[in-house]
């Protein structure tokens, strides 16, 4: 199955700070998504973005399909930002997601 | 957005009880549902995938005895963890596709401790 790798596992980040995360994966793909999953557990959806940038406020991702990579960029992060950011692909559109292990994010004020 | 919910959000139970989860899509007709298990400080781990009108398929590992999956209608997918022990401890999370095929929205999980 496809492997995804995300990166780094945990980061701390004073509040107002950007930041950038990484996700690697080992197959192409047709389907890529951002969550966030908030403390309570809910996983919010942030981007669909197989390939191409997209921007929502202060977030934006873009996805490089041929190198197989994304990132996802948080600016001016704030306490409410904290939580887990999961990457998870799929070969084709309406697949199963296979989830990377998450990057835990820490905004303290 | 699509709105997903999960019933009940917490619940505990004593070894050897089985226990009914349920997910539904509010505002979208569903034809496939996905259930996840997550254990603390991991990720989601897919357990299957729940198809209306038909059988559920169970990923390698899960037993399909043990966790009986139901989607009965297009906005139902059940969960059913039979005779459950404390392994079974677990956060349990569905999802749905939504009108965009491409995206599955999720429910805010159901937190199980069997003691």
């Amino acid at each position: 199955g496809i492997q995804v790798e995300q990166s780094p596992p945990d980061l701390i980040l004073q509040e107002g700070a950007n930041s950038t995360l990484r996700c690697n994966f080992s197959d192409s793909v047709n389907n890529l998504q951002w969550f966030h999953q908030n403390p309570w557990g809910q996983l919010i959806n942030l981007f669909y973005i197989p390939s191409g940038t997209k921007q929502n406020g202060r977030l934006s991702a873009t996805t490089v399909a041929t190198e197989r990579y994304s990132l996802l960029y948080i600016s001016s992060s704030q306490t409410t930002d904290s939580g887990v950011y999961f990457c998870a692909v799929a070969r084709t559109g309406y697949s199963t997601l296979t989830f990377g292990k998450g990057t835990m994010l820490l905004v303290s004020p | 957005g699509a709105v997903v919910s999960q019933h009940p959000s917490r619940v505990i139970c004593k070894s050897g009880t089985s226990v009914k989860i349920e997910c539904r899509s509010l505002d979208f007709q569903a034809t496939t549902m996905f259930w996840y298990r997550q254990f603390p400080k991991q990720s989601l781990m897919l357990m299957a995938t729940s198809n209306e009108g038909s059988k559920a398929t169970y990923e390698q590992g899960v037993e399909k005895d043990k966790f009986l999956i139901n989607h009965a209608s297009l906005t139902l997918s059940t969960l059913t963890v039979t005779s459950a022990h404390p392994e079974d401890s677990s956060f349990y999370i569905c999802s749905a596709g939504g009108a965009l095929k491409e995206t599955q929205y999720f429910g805010p999980g159901t937190r199980l401790l069997v003691l």
